[in-house]
């Protein structure tokens, strides 16, 4: 079975501060992990890939296979990035993804 | 369409009634998802489509719930005998397949029970 836990529901940080919003996972084969972001009365977007390696409006997130984690980081927090983010796993091939309960970043300016 | 569609965006029903909610995902996905969100809170995955295998109902919170997919087309949620506990955003979304497409979600329809 595959499991995804965000343990935060909600994360409060100053404007300029560094953000670490925490994903831990479950699956017995090699993962494909996502984070998807829901701004205010928008849909659910997918933000970034592990596979991708890439940057996405500053935010970035490393694979950790020995601590099953993926956790999204942003040196320096702004206001624009005020939104619920959810992380997701998927097994390789037509697997189903699995999202996380997802955290609610607030930056507070 | 270019997106997922769901309709109606917005349902109000009488509790105890059936309702029905309709998802057209993005032309050519085999895989189709139905999820709930509830004020304030995470994603509740409820069932998901994968072309023609058997769908994975291990969400359906109870048997009042139900979907169909037609072929790797529109699906339709029903919830039959409503609950005030129903209320919530029901999100469908859809990918090409394999795991690392992207799953494209609809605007959700806003499902309220007085």
């Amino acid at each position: 079975a595959q499991r995804v836990t965000q343990p935060e529901k909600l994360l409060s940080v100053f404007k300029g501060a560094p953000v670490e919003l925490k994903c831990n996972y479950s699956y017995s084969g090699s993962p494909e992990l996502f984070w998807y972001v829901q701004y205010s009365r928008q849909r659910l977007q997918l933000l970034l890939r592990h596979i991708s390696r890439e940057s996405i409006k500053g935010f970035t997130a490393d694979l950790n296979k020995g601590e099953t984690s993926f956790h999204l980081k942003k040196p320096f927090a702004q206001e624009e990035d005020s939104a619920m983010y959810y992380c997701a796993l998927s097994g390789r091939g037509y697997q189903k993804v699995t999202f996380g309960t997802g955290t609610k970043l607030q930056v507070i300016p | 369409g270019a997106g997922v569609s769901q309709s109606p965006s917005n349902k109000v029903t009488e509790k105890g009634k059936d309702v029905e909610l309709r998802c057209d995902p993005i032309s050519g996905h085999t895989a189709l998802y139905w999820y709930r969100q509830r004020l304030g809170q995470g994603l509740e995955f409820l069932i998901y489509f994968q072309g023609n295998s058997a769908p994975d109902k291990s969400g359906l919170p109870s048997d009042r719930f139900s979907a169909e997919r037609t072929g790797e087309s529109v699906s339709t949620l029903t919830i039959q005998r409503t609950q005030q506990e129903d209320s919530a955003v029901y999100l469908c979304a859809s990918s090409s397949g394999p795991s690392t497409a992207e799953a494209f979600f609809g605007q959700g329809t806003r499902l309220t029970v007085v």
